[in-house]
């Protein structure tokens, strides 16, 4: 079946750097997504890619769909505390297909 | 608008008892998808309806779980009878079937079976 790799597993940054984290996928997919879960609440969707070579940014956040579309990378900048979380990643093969997701990034912004 | 609302927040049970998780989608989506996730195996997909009827639900672990969604604001997912390996934390989602892929979570239920 389909798997998706995240990376990093985890970071840890100084308040103020940019992150950059990416997933990949054995196979296509025709949506990319990622989510960020805060401790105990459900993950919260950031950024929707539909189109391969799609880049899409929302505020301190850019998302890239891969022109392959085996491939999407998540780019944070000027990272502040409240950008601690988890992130996940997900991807959709057709419109009525499940979401696969990543394994998750686990980021710590020290102040 | 409210979001998700899942029911209860957390529930602690012991191995064999019935456990019922309840879940109201956000009004005028219509497809729900319920989610399990442990630090093992990561967000698995359990079971998705749409439009109320069930498309796959292939992620059902095993008989002890079923789901029902018997109108467009209201499902749930029950565990009969429950086992410690069930600890986990269940997410329902829901969508627009038109913008499937845009999933939007409620805030879990943290289930513990001793």
């Amino acid at each position: 079946g389909q798997q998706l790799n995240q990376s990093p597993q985890s970071m840890f940054i100084q308040e103020g750097e940019d992150v950059s984290m990416n997933c990949t996928s054995s196979s296509i997919f025709n949506t990319w997504l990622w989510y960020k879960q805060d401790p105990g609440e459900g993950p919260v969707l950031l950024i929707a890619l539909y189109k391969a070579g799609e880049l899409t940014s929302n505020g301190r956040l850019t998302a890239q769909f891969g022109i392959t579309r085996k491939d999407s990378f998540l780019n944070i900048s000027a990272s502040i505390p409240s950008d601690v979380g988890i992130y996940f990643c997900a991807g959709q093969l057709g419109g009525y297909g499940k979401l696969t997701f990543g394994q998750g990034t686990i980021l710590t912004v020290h102040p | 608008d409210a979001g998700v609302i899942q029911s209860p927040r957390h529930e602690v049970t012991e191995m064999g008892q019935e456990v019922t998780l309840r879940c109201k989608p956000i009004s005028g989506h219509n497809s729900l998808f319920w989610y399990r996730q442990t630090m093992m195996r990561g967000l698995e997909l359990l079971i998705y309806f749409n439009n109320n009827v069930p498309i796959d639900d292939s992620g059902m672990p095993e008989d002890r779980f079923s789901a029902k969604m018997p109108n467009a604001s209201f499902s749930t997912l029950k565990i009969q009878p429950s086992e410690p390996r069930d600890s986990a934390v269940y997410f329902c989602a829901s969508s627009f079937s038109s913008i499937f892929n845009e999933q939007f979570f409620g805030p879990g239920t943290r289930l513990t079976v001793l």
